[in-house]
Formats: C-alpha cells, structure tokens, sequence
C-alpha cells in the first residue's frame, strides 16, 4: 500500500514569495491532516479536511496560508506571502475513517520550507 | 500555552537497557495518548496509544504507563536496541462533544533517543 506522498520535498523561496505544497493522501483515507513543524517543536495542525470538507482550521494563519482538498482526494496547501517565521516542515497526514480519535494518522515525508 | 510537554530534548541509552521517556499534559480533557518515532527526513509514524480507561498499555517491547492523577505518561523501550535511535513524540487528542476535536493530535516538542551499540 503506497504512503502518504507530498511534493516538493524541499523548497527555498524569499520571504514575500508565494509557496504550494501538494499532498496525496493514502487511498481511501476520509480525512487529510495539514501539520507545521517548527525546528525544535512538534507538529502543529494547520488544517483538518473530512473528505472535501474543512473540519478545524483554528490554527491556520488564513491572512496568509490557504488549503484545498477538491473532490476530497489530493489537498494543496499555499502561503502568501511567505514570512521568515514560515520557515518550519509541512507534514501531510491522512486517516482511514472519519477522523475519529482511534483513528492512525499516517504521515508523509514533509516538505521543508526555508524562507530567505 | 504548551499543553504537552516533554521535558528532556535527549535520552542515551546502551544497547539492551531500559529507554524511559517521559510526557506530561496539562489538559485534563485529553483522554487518548499517542506515541509517535520520527527517523529523519521521514514523516512520524505511530507507535502505540492508550486510552484514558487504561493505565498500561503493551506492544511488544514497547510499554506505555499512564497516570491520570499526575497527568504524566511515559514510554519504556526494553531492551533498547540502535535501531530505536529516532525523535519520539508524545500526542494527546480530546474527544470533543461537538466533533470538531475528531482526530486533533496536540504534541509535544520531541525527545531524541540515541541506543548506543
């Protein structure tokens, strides 16, 4: 069974660029999990989607950041513009059912963002 | 406000002893706790998890302890072997009312396990 595969696997952009990252989650999965890891923490849900539909975007910094998961498959995450503090991995992860609490998240790789 | 912390960056440990790593939370509403390994440049994958209903929880090697009262958790690796060596997170999530909390994993900041041989 294939994983999570996100894309690209680095990026290095200057601040006030604009950035994408895709994510296609494990097939199947209902739910696609967008999560920010800053060195030194750990990650930090941006975005949650069942399906096509956004469940908890509490902590996503909407004056910027955007995310879209069309025809609840694949789910692009953006930044516009992006700030020195984006600098962080963005980790895509998707979960078989509904999101319930018993439910194993599986992760990509990440993407690692520098911004210059 | 860091609601699960884990308060050692790093653990070393010999090959064939005991890793114990240790989690606290501060949220009494967290009732299911999570174990994540991170190699690098690979994403988390899950370990093992106990509910709030449970104080202990086995899987293989690996032992999770739960103590409510204390809001503590800890993971114990017996034996420690060099292909532990990995970040290990702690998560916590709430079974929220309202359905909004499905599935929100809050972490903590990592501890980096090294076995040595």
């Amino acid at each position: 069974e294939a994983g999570v595969a996100q894309s690209p696997r680095y990026k290095i952009i200057e601040k006030r660029q604009s950035v994408a990252f895709w994510c296609n989650p494990i097939s199947g999965h209902a739910t696609l999990y967008w999560y920010q890891q800053i060195l030194g923490q750990g990650p930090k849900l941006l975005i949650q989607f069942q399906n096509n539909g956004v469940v908890d975007d509490s902590q996503l910094p909407k004056d910027r950041f955007s995310a879209e998961r069309l025809k609840g498959v694949d789910s692009t995450l953006k930044i516009q513009p992006a700030k020195l503090e984006d600098s962080a991995v963005y980790l895509c992860a998707s979960s078989l059912v509904s999101g319930g609490r018993t439910d194993t998240q599986y992760f990509g790789p990440g993407t690692r963002l520098t911004v210059l | 406000d860091q609601q699960v912390k884990q308060n050692s960056p790093s653990l070393s440990v010999q090959e064939g002893r005991i890793s114990i790593l240790n989690c606290d939370y501060t949220n009494s509403m967290f009732d299911y706790f999570l174990w994540y390994k991170k190699y690098p440049a690979e994403g988390p994958t899950f370990l093992i998890s106990i509910s709030s209903i449970k104080d202990k929880n086995e899987d293989g090697r690996f032992t999770v302890f739960l103590n409510k009262s204390a809001k503590h958790l800890s993971l114990h690796i017996v034996p420690s072997q060099p292909g532990d060596s990995a970040v290990y997170f702690c998560a916590a999530s709430v079974f929220g009312a309202g359905g909004t909390s499905y599935g929100k994993l809050t972490f903590g900041q990592g501890t980096i396990l090294t076995v040595h041989p």
